[in-house]
């Protein structure tokens, strides 16, 4: 079946403009989250959306990021005035996140191929 | 110090050795283990899941927990050219919250 997708695939934006970064979940998944893979950095979690609830937004490195998913499937990542060091992959991951837990069946997280912005 | 310790390697082998991958980790309350595998320019793709202490076997590859020592192993027998990508250590407090990654280490087999 379709996995997670993502776009656009590249994004290239001048310093101070803003850019707005798309996930599609895989279908009946509940949990979506944002991680940014940086060059030195790793994976770092953004924010993370469950079913109806609140999101965690903990990993938002400012308040100039911000994301939003509607009907409890598409999600936008938006970064206004975006910033060199906001150069990185933004990647989505979707799980089903049903049931007890604990089983990779139910919590693994799938991955995009993510969005790799670079901002001059 | 970071929370997932991983060395980034580069890590070159030849083809059919026996890969060690290795994470350490600081917090205690960590409970779910995975390896995931990521080729260049592609998405982090899950290998291995675990929980709590012990082994997990998947064909070629071996999970390992060590709770007490909050050591976690990755080990790929009969390496092949195919296995050359990042290996990405990663961990939770608990099922279905974000994951805490190591930096992954970069392996290639060479033939």
């Amino acid at each position: 079946g379709a996995g997670v997708s993502q776009s656009p695939s590249n994004k290239v934006t001048e310093k101070g403009k803003d850019v707005e970064l798309r996930c599609d979940p895989i279908s009946g998944h509940t949990a979506l989250y944002w991680y940014r893979q940086s060059l030195g950095q790793g994976l770092e979690f953004l924010i993370y959306f469950q079913g109806n609830s609140a999101p965690d937004k903990s990993g938002l490195p400012s308040d100039r990021f911000s994301a939003e998913r509607t009907g409890g499937s598409v999600s936008t990542l938006t970064i206004q005035r975006t910033q060199q060091e906001d150069s990185a992959v933004y990647l989505c991951a979707s799980s089903l996140a049903r049931g007890s837990g604990g089983r990779a069946s139910t919590d693994t997280q799938y991955f995009g191929p993510g969005t790799r912005l670079t901002v001059l | 110090q970071k929370e997932v310790e991983q060395d980034p390697g580069p890590l070159s082998v030849p083809e059919g050795a026996i890969v060690s991958l290795n994470c350490t980790y600081s917090n205690s309350a960590f409970q779910y283990f995975m390896w995931y595998r990521q080729y260049s320019r592609k998405g982090p793709e899950l290998l291995m899941y675990t929980y709590s202490s012990g082994n997990k076997e998947d064909g070629r590859f071996t999970a390992q927990v060590d709770k007490s020592s909050k050591y976690i192993s990755l080990f790929i027998r009969d390496s092949q050219p195919s296995d050359s990508a990042t290996y990405l250590c990663a961990m939770s407090f608990h099922v279905n919250t974000p994951l805490v990654f190591g930096k992954g280490t970069r392996l290639s087999v060479i033939a």
